[in-house]
């Protein structure tokens, strides 16, 4: 298995730019997580789904940002429009439930993407 | 979702020595994880220990949970060059997971 994929791993953008960021969690695993980290807050949750839906949102900063998944093998987390403030690593992580770990949630990271909104 | 705490926030020890790094959280947990950082890359799981388990060993890690006190420990015993990384600790309820700020490690050849 290729891992979790993520695209692009860098990218700049101007202020009011629509980024898109994508990710391709590994095959079989039934849970994504969006992270946002930062030097000054650390690793945050933002979002995170189960078997496609949409399950906790609650980390989401504001409106400019969502994030879908229209399949078991593909998401995306949209900002538009992006500020200086959103510049940041954002990870894509998945897991399966209790598989190898019964009752606990273990992830496989993404190699991130890097965002610089100038 | 970072309600852990970790310390120390860095630590710069020599090639060969044992590195330390401490974890406390808040709520009750089912089960304890720790994961490790290199420069630009995602994080990897290193080692998970259940909340009724007092040690664990994988390789040269060493994992130790105290749920009394609401802490973890992770050792790595004879460092080498190539453990120079940030640790995260992420304590675990249910599907979620809260992570400690991490710990910069530096091994000095």
């Amino acid at each position: 298995d290729a891992g979790v994929i993520q695209s692009p791993r860098h990218e700049v953008t101007e202020m009011g730019q629509e980024v898109t960021l994508r990710c391709k969690p590994i095959s079989g695993h039934d849970y994504l997580f969006w992270y946002r980290q930062t030097m000054m807050r650390g690793l945050e949750l933002l979002i995170y789904f189960n078997n496609n839906v949409p399950i906790d949102d609650s980390g989401m900063p504001e409106d400019r940002f969502s994030a879908k998944m229209p399949n078991a093998s593909f998401s995306t987390l949209k900002i538009q429009p992006s500020e200086p403030r959103d510049s940041a690593v954002y990870f894509c992580a998945s897991s399966t439930w209790g598989r190898g770990y019964s009752g606990a949630n273990v992830l496989t990271f993404g190699a991130g993407s890097r965002l610089t909104v100038l | 979702s970072q309600q852990g705490e970790e310390d120390p926030q860095a630590l710069s020890i020599q090639e060969g020595e044992n590195a330390t790094m401490n974890c406390s959280y808040k709520t009750s947990i089912n089960n304890l994880q720790w994961y490790r950082q290199n420069s630009g890359r995602g994080l990897v799981h290193l080692i998970l220990i259940r909340s009724n388990e007092r040690e664990k060993h994988s390789g040269r890690l060493r994992v130790t949970l105290d749920t009394s006190k609401k802490s973890s420990s992770l050792l790595i015993t004879a460092s080498r060059a190539a453990d120079t990384a940030s640790y995260f600790c992420a304590s675990g309820s249910n599907y979620q997971l809260i992570w400690g700020a991490g710990t910069k490690l530096i091994i000095k050849p």
